[in-house]
């Protein structure tokens, strides 16, 4: 089945570090792919997110390149702040009749000044 | 402004009760969907709903229950059959096509 595989937290960072979170998928169709943002005791915020093959999603300094050769959406910024301390999740959707979103179990990220 | 209303943020259960969880949307949404979320895990989905007096059964139905009687609102019911039902309980909605995908902020569930 379609599935995402995120890599483990926690990923511990200094401020103005370089961030990547790595993201795989598995799916049977086309996916479109996201990365959503998770702050403590509130629910999901999209981050951003890429529709097909080569695109590249882009929010707030994030960016994250869909390919489809690598079944992967890692997620990177340049320089990391301390108010990017959250959770991230990728997920997918694959269409077609119906859109549930599947996500990775999420990757916990902490910033230090 | 348009949003997802989730009802109450913190809720506190005995052994052997039900209590129901309300979710609430203004974004004109057809989809409704509830996840699970543990700590350390992704987000599990529970039930989901495309059209009013719908709903379709996720990964973790069992101990659950919904209804989708008006398309703005999307209750859940966490039942005594539910045996571990501490958690964080995520409400969403979106377009039939996914587009939208919009969540709510969130209910902590705790059975003392």
């Amino acid at each position: 089945g379609d599935s995402v595989t995120q890599m483990e937290g926690p990923v511990t960072l200094s401020e103005e570090a370089f961030l990547t979170i790595n993201c795989t998928y598995t799916a049977t169709g086309y996916p479109s792919l996201f990365w959503y943002v998770q702050y403590p005791g509130e629910g999901l915020q999209l981050l951003l997110k890429a529709t097909k093959a080569d695109d590249k999603g882009s929010n707030k300094g994030f960016e994250a390149t869909y390919r489809k050769e690598t079944t992967s959406f890692h997620l990177e910024k340049g320089s990391v702040q301390v108010s990017d301390s959250a959770v991230y999740f990728c997920a997918l959707s694959v269409s077609g009749g119906y859109n549930k979103l599947i996500f990775g179990a999420g990757t916990r990220l902490a910033v230090h000044p | 402004d348009g949003g997802i209303t989730q009802s109450p943020k913190y809720l506190f259960r005995k052994e052997g009760q039900n209590v129901t969880l309300s979710c609430e949307q203004n974004l004109n949404h057809d989809a409704m969907y509830w996840y699970r979320q543990d700590p350390g895990q992704g987000l599990r989905l529970i039930y989901y709903s495309q059209i009013v007096n719908d709903f379709q059964k996720g990964d973790i139905a069992e101990g659950y229950s919904v209804s989708r009687e008006k398309k703005e609102s999307f209750p859940l019911t966490v039942t005594s059959a539910q045996k571990n039902p501490t958690a964080f309980y995520l409400c969403a909605s979106s377009m039939v096509d996914g587009y939208g995908y919009t969540f709510g902020s969130g209910t902590r569930l705790t059975v003392v």
